[in-house]
């Protein structure tokens, strides 16, 4: 069954704004990693957070993790219209990948 | 990264056919891959998992006898849609576990069954 849960679902955003993104999950987890989906296309991987760490950068992207409250954030900075896409985020724990229902971002010029 | 491929990447078939969808590492052995399904604005549902040599494991609600799975190598695993009806059109993502790191995703496969 799906794990994770994304919220919101979807956002709507200028250029230059930061957009931040939720994910709650329910087990214990090995690492929690975060995807982008562009409409119809495939996944791309965007960064992977393991359990023991609590913070990660990647570029624009900042990715935390509180296991105790068993969530995720991703935070995109400064974004730009390319970033439309659906984000979704997947718990890893030893066995196939849990993904959230996703959030659904809206970058406009 | 590793890289998985996915054949074909769109696929349109009258309904009662079969359709085979190839999931292949191209740079790294598999002992486990996994399949996914994507409805239109849903997330990735894991179908079954695949395992090189033995009989795959199913998830909860998925046919096993509708959705043929073969792992017939290290590199190669395939998904048969046996008698596709238009409800199993769909988006089919798999994905291959590389031996202790994570899992890397194929491109998709579209399906429409009309």
């Amino acid at each position: 069954s799906q794990q994770g849960e994304e919220d919101p679902q979807a956002l709507s955003i200028q250029e230059g704004e930061n957009a931040t993104m939720n994910c709650s999950y329910k087990t214990s987890i090995n690492n929690l990693q975060w995807y982008r989906q562009n409409s119809g296309r495939g996944l791309v991987h965007l960064i992977l957070i393991r359990s023991n760490e609590r913070e990660k950068h990647s570029g624009r992207l900042r990715v935390t993790l509180d296991t105790s409250k068993k969530s995720s954030s991703l935070l995109i900075t400064a974004s730009r219209a390319a970033d439309t896409a659906s984000y979704f985020c997947a718990t890893d724990s030893g066995y196939a990948l849990n993904f959230g229902k996703g959030t659904s971002l809206l970058v406009t010029p | 990264g590793a890289v998985v491929s996915q054949h074909p990447s769109w696929v349109i078939c009258k309904s009662g056919t079969s359709v085979k969808i190839e999931c292949r590492s191209l740079d790294f052995q598999a002992t486990t891959m996994f399949w996914y399904r994507q409805f239109p604005k849903q997330s990735l549902m894991l179908m079954a998992t695949s395992n090189e040599g033995s009989k795959a494991t199913y998830e909860q609600g998925v046919e096993k006898d509708k959705f043929l799975i073969n792992h017939a190598s290290l590199t190669l695993s395939t998904l048969t849609v046996t008698s596709a009806h238009p409800e199993d059109s769909s988006f089919y993502i798999c994905s291959a576990h590389r031996v202790r790191e994570t899992q890397y995703f194929g491109p998709g496969t579209r399906l429409l069954v009309l």
